[in-house]
């Protein structure tokens, strides 16, 4: 069956523009996940929901992240005021149920110039 | 000090070899952990999955959790180029977050 899938691949924006990340978990998981993995650093947890409500958002690094799950399904990720540190990987993961199996999309490789 | 420490590498060995690749973490609290293969520019994939203390075996890959020591290992056996990539280490405890290692990457040399 389809994984967990993520558009775009490759985001390259601009200092203070604004992005958006979108995330399709696999069909029926519940829980999804982000994360942000820097070069050379394992993933970073960011923010977490069950179905559309964001059970637990305390890894988003400040105000300018956001994320959001309208319908329990797809997540969109927003960074307002992009800075060059926010360059990264970006991950979305899903799971049916418990947080110890966690199944990755491929990213959203982000580069701010 | 991070939650959960591990060894970047990298780590190059000849086809054939074991290899053992390990992390230990501080939070007592962690009950499942897990063993991560993260290809280059790929999302990292579930590898094994280990609750409490013990071993676990799949294949060629062997899991162990210490909890005393606060050791988690991976051993690959007859390790293929294939198995080139980089592992992360991963703990969780109940439904908090998973916490990674910064990953080790591995070479296996043909």
């Amino acid at each position: 069956g389809a994984g967990v899938s993520q558009t775009p691949s490759n985001k390259v924006t601009e200092k203070g523009k604004y992005v958006e990340l979108r995330c399709d978990p696999i069909s029926g998981h519940t829980a999804l996940y982000w994360y942000r993995q820097s070069l050379g650093q394992g993933p970073e947890f960011l923010i977490y929901f069950q179905g559309t409500g964001a059970a637990d958002d305390s890894g988003l690094p400040n105000d300018r992240f956001f994320a959001v799950r309208p319908e329990g399904s797809v997540s969109t990720l927003k960074i307002q005021r992009t800075e060059r540190g926010d360059s990264a990987v970006y991950l979305c993961a899903s799971s049916s149920g418990g947080a110890d199996t966690q199944y990755f999309g491929p990213g959203t490789r982000l580069t701010v110039l | 000090q991070k939650e959960v420490e591990q060894d970047p590498g990298p780590l190059s060995v000849p086809e054939g070899a074991i290899v053992s690749l390990n992390c230990t973490y501080s939070n007592s609290a962690f009950q499942y952990f897990m063993w991560y293969r993260q290809y280059s520019r790929k999302g990292p994939e579930l590898l094994m999955y280990t609750y409490s203390s013990g071993n676990k075996e799949d294949g060629r890959f062997t899991a162990q959790v210490d909890k005393s020591s606060k050791y988690i290992s991976l051993f690959i056996r007859d390790s293929q180029p294939s198995d080139s990539a980089t592992y992360l280490c991963a703990s969780i405890s109940g439904n908090t977050p998973l916490v990674f290692g910064k990953g080790t990457r591995l070479s296996v040399i043909a």
